[in-house]
């Protein structure tokens, strides 16, 4: 049991926009900042966009992130084949003074 | 470039114990925190523990708190994870991320290519 939940699936066709999902408590969302993180089949996971909401070098515009109160959202418009992947939340934890990911969510472009 | 590099993952049996090593290159080491991650197979990314860039603050998930010791040599841009009693549920594949301040202790833009560890009888 994550102390993130995510949703374990999401699915759209290719050119839709979809949203993930990532619900928290007021001790690590509610605030602290979020990452997100996408991993491809077979490989590490790389970071998609920090905690200034900036996206890393190289992903492109179509992703974005927002956050409001204890729940974080990470929107994909465009959809495309090679965003298939799994995708992490991830908050620091006040509280428990640790780092808590969400389950993660299975990306299908059907 | 950035480069990270695992190593010293195996088969090792319950009980047992290994030291995982990261050695990181491209960038200045000690001014940003590191961290262990994990993933079990067919699982989710799981938090391992984290340390500040001078060595000087460690956090741990209560799954290795009391078992596993994370460290660094910033003389050698080596990061480090000393794992003892070692059990079937840390059987997964042990990823070392760059945080993205010396305090940062949430994993950062470059992940290493991971280690695998296998616990079993």
């Amino acid at each position: 049991q994550s102390v993130l939940t995510q949703p374990p699936s999401a699915s759209g066709t290719p050119g839709q926009r979809v949203t993930i999902s990532c619900s928290g408590t007021s001790s690590n969302i509610g605030s602290h900042t979020v990452n997100w993180y996408q991993q491809l089949p077979g490989t590490a996971p790389k970071l998609l966009i920090d905690s200034r909401n900036l996206r890393s070098s190289g992903v492109p515009d179509r992703f974005s992130a927002s956050k409001s109160g204890t729940s974080a959202s990470l929107a994909i418009s465009g959809l495309q084949s090679d965003d298939e992947a799994d995708y992490y939340c991830a908050a620091w934890d006040g509280s428990l003074n640790v780092v808590v990911f969400g389950g993660g969510t299975k990306l299908t472009v059907l | 470039e950035v480069q990270m590099l695992e190593s010293g993952g195996g088969l090792v049996q319950p009980g047992g114990s290994l030291r995982l090593s990261c050695a990181a290159s491209g960038f200045s080491f000690s001014s940003y925190a590191m961290s262990w991650v994990r993933q079990a197979p067919g699982k989710g990314l799981e938090w391992v523990a984290s340390i500040g860039g001078t060595g000087d603050t460690t956090y741990y998930a209560d799954s290795g708190k009391g078992r596993f010791t994370i460290s660094r040599d910033n003389s050698q841009n080596t990061l480090f994870l000393e794992m003892d009693s070692l059990r079937v549920e840390d059987t997964a594949v042990y990823y070392c991320a760059k945080g993205a301040s010396q305090y940062e202790s949430k994993p950062g833009d470059f992940w290493g290519q991971g280690t695998l560890v296998t616990v079993s009888s």
